[in-house]
């Protein structure tokens, strides 16, 4: 299987907005989905399918793909928005589900 | 709506074995998949074990292949996962999970609320 990379921190001010990237996404992968981690919670799912949204989800968290890079993007970043975030697929060649490291956001 | 609810707090001597149960509300247990994830302190997600109950269809982690066992009760609505041959470093946060089967690919909602494992002389 293969490894995703997330940097490990990202730090902006309240009301800007925070990217957060995931790098090494397989060539035929069909979805990258993302998560929240608040402190002491469990993950929570914010992404899927690259850029849908879950029910509940607000517009202002949005993601996209390119080549081999997934990015997350939270507009209008808030203080309630401080969390780990992980992406995550699916490897079909490995039949093995893969996490990216994770990225601290810190407002 | 779909909730997951998990057991409690397991503490657990090396070389031992622990087993987690997740219990699934509502009356989908037979459409969807569950699976394992863990997190160990101040670490990421690490997948472990998946289980399709309807067919009875397992996959499991290379890196926990003989050592983790995923099983479900169709009566009960429960998935369960033990692990064997417990280490340190398997003190860690055991999450249960729905797996949403898309095309070609699958994701995690919701997730169950972890059950501390700790392993400890």
């Amino acid at each position: 299987s293969y490894v995703l990379t997330q940097p490990p921190s990202v730090s902006v001010a309240p009301g800007t907005t925070a990217t957060f990237s995931c790098g090494g996404v397989s060539f035929g992968t069909q979805g990258v989905h993302w998560y929240r981690q608040k402190p002491g919670q469990a993950p929570v799912l914010i992404i899927y399918y690259d850029n849908m949204r879950p029910s509940g989800i607000p517009e202002r968290i949005a993601g996209s793909i390119s080549g081999n890079t997934a990015t997350l993007t939270i507009s209008r970043v808030e203080a309630g928005d401080e969390a780990d975030y992980y992406c995550q697929v699916w490897d079909s060649h490995s039949a093995h589900y893969l996490f990216g490291g994770g990225t601290r956001l810190t407002v | 709506q779909v909730d997951v609810v998990q057991s409690g707090t397991e503490v657990k001597k090396p070389g031992s074995s622990v087993k987690v149960s997740c219990k699934a509300s509502g009356n989908t247990f037979n459409n969807y998949a569950f699976g394992w994830v863990r997190q160990a302190p101040g670490q990421g997600l690490e997948w472990m074990a998946r289980i399709i109950p309807s067919h009875g269809l397992i996959i499991y982690a290379q890196k926990f292949q003989g050592r983790v066992t995923i099983n479900a009760d169709k009566s009960t609505n429960t998935v369960y996962m033990a692990l064997n041959s417990l280490r340190s470093d398997d003190t860690a946060v055991y999450y249960c999970v729905r797996v949403v089967t898309g095309s070609g690919t699958d994701w995690f909602d919701p997730w169950g609320q972890g059950t501390q494992v700790i392993v400890s002389s």
